[in-house]
């Protein structure tokens, strides 16, 4: 199979704290993950695409310096939320891609984000 | 820019009829074209998917059409179920060697008992 694990699944933080959420290929080798955001009843809106060993690619109007993406092995990526505030309350879910397959995306189980 | 339009938002359907989502991609050079089921809470699962070299492609009750000229593609389910119920979503690939996927606005599917 192609597993992809997220965590955590839910996490309640303080406004102005930051928050990590990690995403990792369990059974293949990831070259590039992707993150989503998913408001309520909408659809997934990509933020960035991930790169092992490289910068991440953020979409417009994502604030790179807000949304902190690393992915340092072909296994894991993290997603950091920095100074959190309420309006970043969402639902996160990342995705990977096989290495060398550039097609079929397996996703993550999503983090619940609630910034009080 | 990268878009995808998915119609309709929501469709009810009685059970054992058939249920037919329909996305528009807007890039010409996008070549993979996935659907996802995802119900309430849970993530995204790939359901079925095409590529562009292929027309029809289609898995017992479930196919997907592509129209390349006119960047059509289509999601059909027959002999629909109450599990059939669930968001729907369509996407397209864009972007090169990212090959990033983006994302129609979703179907909620009803299906009725």
């Amino acid at each position: 199979g192609a597993v992809v694990s997220q965590h955590p699944s839910r996490v309640i933080c303080k406004s102005g704290t930051s928050v990590k959420i990690e995403c990792r290929s369990l059974d293949f080798q990831a070259t590039t993950m992707f993150w989503y955001r998913q408001f309520p009843k909408q659809s997934l809106m990509l933020m960035a695409t991930s790169n092992e060993g490289s910068k991440a690619t953020y979409e417009q109007g994502v604030e790179k310096d807000k949304f902190l993406i690393n992915h340092a092995s072909l296994t894991l990526s993290t997603l950091t939320v920095t100074s959190a505030h309420p309006e970043d309350s969402s639902f996160y879910i990342c995705s990977a891609r096989r290495f060398k397959q550039r097609t079929e995306a397996f996703f993550g189980q999503g983090t619940r984000l609630t910034v009080v | 820019g990268e878009n995808v339009e998915q119609h309709p938002s929501t469709l009810s359907v009685q059970e054992g009829d058939s249920a037919v989502i329909k996305c528009t991609y807007s890039d010409s050079a996008s070549n993979y074209f996935p659907w996802y089921k995802q119900e309430l809470g849970k993530r995204p699962q790939l359901i079925i998917d095409i590529r562009s070299n292929v027309g029809e492609k289609k898995d017992q009750r479930i196919a997907v059409t592509l129209n390349k000229t006119a960047k059509h593609f289509s999601l059909h389910i027959t002999e629909t179920q109450p599990e059939d119920s669930a968001v729907y979503f369509c996407a397209a690939s864009y972007g090169g060697a990212t090959n990033k996927l983006i994302f129609g606005t979703g179907t909620l599917l009803a299906v009725q008992p």
